[in-house]
């Protein structure tokens, strides 16, 4: 079963538009989820993680208990954020899932 | 260099070598984790070590053995392996056990097995 679901492999929105990366989860108990960014060259690392409702670089992602969902929103997509992002979801149990990731370039 | 490293970059090994991958993270986090990144898949698990013990095993098959003598290393042996065992093999390390802590990852090992 999958258990993050990210239905865009690839993304491309124009420098200054709206971006959102869709993430859907399958239910199970009460699951932590995260966002992690890899940038051309450089390792995977974490964007954020909703328990901190913060936003990082301008994101910002709402967990969406109803939708099962977890978006990455930005209202205005910059040059420097074309990346592939992952989803991933851990919940208690030890059980830690990511995305098959979703790759976002920002058209100058 | 500081973070969490990883050697080789790189190895091209037959199916009847053996070799070892090699993990060191020099923050001074208490868990450790190597996953495997196959294209077109998501990121696997393979194996969760906290303070030196191993806390979860996800049907990893037993020609990967992993070692952790010590926090700041973690090993992960490979023998007899398959053509699609080929990936990048990440390593990461978060402060405490439990996968709801952040995660810092290593740059990886792309292995081919030919």
């Amino acid at each position: 079963a999958q258990r993050v679901t990210q239905p865009e492999k690839l993304l491309s929105v124009f420098k200054g538009a709206p971006v959102e990366l869709k993430c859907n989860y399958s239910y199970s108990g009460s699951p932590e989820l995260f966002w992690y960014v890899q940038y051309s060259r450089q390792r995977l690392q974490l964007l954020l993680r909703h328990i901190s409702r913060e936003s990082i670089k301008g994101f910002t992602a709402d967990l969406n208990k109803g939708e099962t969902s977890f978006h990455l929103k930005k209202p205005f997509a910059q040059e420097e954020d074309s990346a592939m992002y992952y989803c991933a979801r851990w919940n208690t149990g030890n059980q830690f899932y990511f995305g098959t990731g979703t790759s976002l370039t920002v058209i100058p | 260099e500081t973070g969490v490293t990883q050697t080789p970059r790189h190895l091209v090994m037959g199916m009847t070598n053996k070799k070892s991958l090699k993990c060191e993270q020099h923050l001074g986090h208490n868990a450790m984790y190597w996953y495997k990144q196959s294209a077109k898949k998501p990121l696997e698990l393979m194996f969760v070590y906290s303070l030196e013990e191993r806390v979860e095993n996800n049907s990893v098959p037993s020609r990967f053995s992993p070692e952790c003598p010590n926090s700041s290393h973690l090993f992960l042996h490979l023998h007899t392996l398959q053509p699609e065992d080929s990936a990048l093999y990440l390593c990461a390390s978060s402060p405490d056990r439990g996968l709801g802590d952040t995660q810092y990852f290593g740059p990886g090992t792309r292995l081919t097995v030919l």
